[in-house]
């Protein structure tokens, strides 16, 4: 059982490139989020989704879009990359409002931008 | 806004000891909230998980404790170890959609 899954690990992109990180669930859950963690800031949400096909814009969405196409899968993409993106990218899921629903993370893209 | 605190943002005691870590938000209508650990460069995993009509969950020497109408919640560890060591983080599912973190405790106990 994978639980969640994020690719790449690690990336590193020269500014201006534009690349797409996937995160894979095999857990049926219906919500999905992109967070990315700074060093003294926490995790901040970037985009998350309700469901198969949503999209919804969270604390810091300028710079990604993401896109929800199958329900397993949710891409974060990163049209011409900045060096304020270095960060670590989280993905996360759940079963969404149903009882005793916990959110399940994966473990992390490190993303460099020079 | 809703917003998560946690303070303080680091704490040190000896091996043994009991100890309470916080969580304060802003808007009283959560689903549910959660905390997580997480060691040095690694993922998240999750500890315990609180429902909003529930006042707390235990897991082992961990006990977590919600009060919606004062907006808080605590982290009681018991008999602390050093490998208890990481930071805590406290999430919260606001408007069953967002959910939204703290900046996390980074605990360090001194054997």
């Amino acid at each position: 059982n994978a639980g969640v899954t994020q690719t790449p690990k690690f990336r590193v992109l020269k500014t201006g490139q534009s690349m797409t990180l996937l995160c894979a669930q095999d857990m049926n859950h219906e919500y999905m989020y992109w967070y990315r963690q700074d060093p003294g800031m926490g995790l901040r949400l970037i985009h998350y989704s309700v469901g198969e096909g949503t999209t919804a814009k969270g604390e810091v969405p300028d710079g990604y879009n993401v896109s929800r196409l199958k329900k397993q899968n949710f891409l974060l993409g990163l049209e011409s990359a900045a060096p304020s993106q270095t960060s670590v990218y989280f993905c996360a899921s759940s079963r969404g409002t149903e009882v005793h629903t916990e959110a399940f993370f994966g473990q992390g893209t490190r993303l460099t931008v020079v | 806004k809703q917003e998560v605190t946690q303070i303080p943002a680091a704490l040190s005691v000896p091996e043994g000891e009991n100890l309470v870590l916080n969580c304060s938000f802003t808007d009283s209508a959560i689903y549910n909230l959660q905390w997580f650990r997480q060691d040095p460069g690694k993922g998240l995993t999750s500890l315990l998980l609180i429902q909003s009509s529930q006042r707390e969950q235990t897991s082992g020497r961990l006990n977590a404790s919600l009060d919606k109408s004062s907006g808080r919640s605590t982290l009681y560890i018991a008999a602390s170890q050093p490998g208890d060591s990481a930071t805590y983080l406290c999430a919260v599912l606001f408007g069953n959609e967002k959910l939204t973190f703290g900046t996390g405790t980074r605990l360090t106990i001194i054997p």
